[in-house]
This record gives C-alpha cells, structure tokens and sequence, in this order.
C-alpha cells in the first residue's frame, strides 16, 4: 500500500469548509484512497472512498487530483463535532490496513 | 442501525492476568479486524479473520497473545499473562471486503480500554 502524507494538526472556524490534505504521491493505479476520522475516545469511522474520480456522500467531499498524487477531503460546513483525527489510507484493497498517525482537526467557535 | 460491539468497555487488571476481550461484528460482515491504540504507536493491526480463518496475525505478540472466532457472530482476543505494556484500546471492527479494492470500509466498535497495573 502506498505511503500517505497529511499535515499533523489543522484549524477550522466553525462553519466554514474544511479542507483536509493527503499526498499519495506512490500511489499505484489500482489502489482506493480512503477517509476515516476518529473523535475522542471513540472508535474510528469511514467517511469516503475513491479511486479517481470525485465522490461526495452526506458527510463529506473527496476530490483527487488528476494525477492521483493528492486528494483533499472537504467538510463542506464544519461544526464543532468535526473536532477529530482524520485519517488518510491509500490501499489496494482486501483486508490489511494501516492507520498512519493523520491529521488533527480543531474546529474552533 | 447495525454496529460493531465490544465488550467489555473497560477493564482494569494485574500483571499476570488472564483478560479475554469479545466483539461482535455486523451480522453478514465476514471479515473481522482488532486493533491496538496507544499514544505512542498509534492504531495498530494485531490481527484479522475472514470467514472466521485466520489470514494474518503478524502483528500480534505471539507468545501471550491469541485470537479466535468461535462462531460468525463472536470474536475474541486473549492475553495471558497480561502486562503492564498491554494497557491500551483495543478495537475490533468488521466488513466486507473486496479484493478489487473499492467497498472496503471497516466499521469500528466502541472499543474496550484495558488497563493492567
């Protein structure tokens, strides 16, 4: 699986988009780049995946640049419950995953 | 709503014991991860099960560590002895993946915190 880089800690006002970076600069053609997010002391949760083309679903966007180098995944409206660590896997699917240390988002007032 | 449980939530033992945490993934998910969270290693993969075999158990300490699937509704996770370096979250989570690489998501339970003095 290829090695994903995301910017330690990021801040956000509260109801403004938040846009979470990751570069998967390794990234091979047949692996999926996957979002997860984990709020204080609870278990980690799937946002959105994709291989190439933008996605959207209720909780969030993911948009992946045409080179499959860098994808960015957008809160579109954040709020104070958005405070969490985000996580950004890049795999070929099947089972193993690998949690890279992600990024820390303050969503502030 | 279909979740992932754990139990127990928290547990609190000594250097020696024996502690088995249980999950119970989504029914119809046949494929069953535990992790491992501390601070200083973050979320780490001890093991995980498909169809209730074993497929990879690498990241697990084999000599006190052990992880089974009894039944497709019940995975557990033993650690005999336990010891004070075991004190983590550990988090079990399921799915159905696919080897073609979309659909993969894995969904998380609770976890259980386990604290060995």
């Amino acid at each position: 699986d290829a090695k994903t880089t995301q910017p330690p800690s990021m801040d956000c006002a509260e109801g403004r988009a938040a846009n979470l970076p990751c570069n998967h600069s390794t990234i091979s053609g047949n692996e999926y780049v996957y979002w997860y997010r984990q709020i204080h002391s609870q278990g980690p949760q799937y946002i959105i995946h994709g291989l190439k083309n933008n996605e959207t679903n209720e909780m969030a966007s993911l948009i992946i640049t045409e080179d499959r180098k860098s994808s960015t995944l957008i809160l579109p409206h954040a709020t104070l419950r958005d405070t969490a660590v985000y996580y950004c896997i890049a795999h070929t699917g099947g089972f193993k995953t690998i949690f890279g240390a992600g990024t820390r988002l303050f969503v502030k007032a | 709503d279909a979740r992932v449980t754990q139990t127990p939530r928290d547990k609190v033992t000594e250097m020696g014991q024996e502690v088995t945490m249980r999950c119970q993934p989504i029914l119809g998910h046949n494929t069953v991860f535990w992790y491992r969270q501390t601070m200083m290693q973050g979320l780490e993969l001890l093991a995980y099960f498909r169809n209730r075999a074993p497929l990879d158990d690498s990241g697990m300490p084999k000599d006190r560590f052990s992880a089974e699937m009894p039944d497709a509704t019940l995975a557990t996770l033993k650690i005999q002895p336990s010891e004070p370096r075991d004190s983590a979250v550990y988090f079990c989570a399921s799915g159905l993946p696919r080897l073609a690489g979309g659909d993969n998501e894995q969904f998380f339970g609770p976890g259980t915190r386990l604290t060995v003095l």
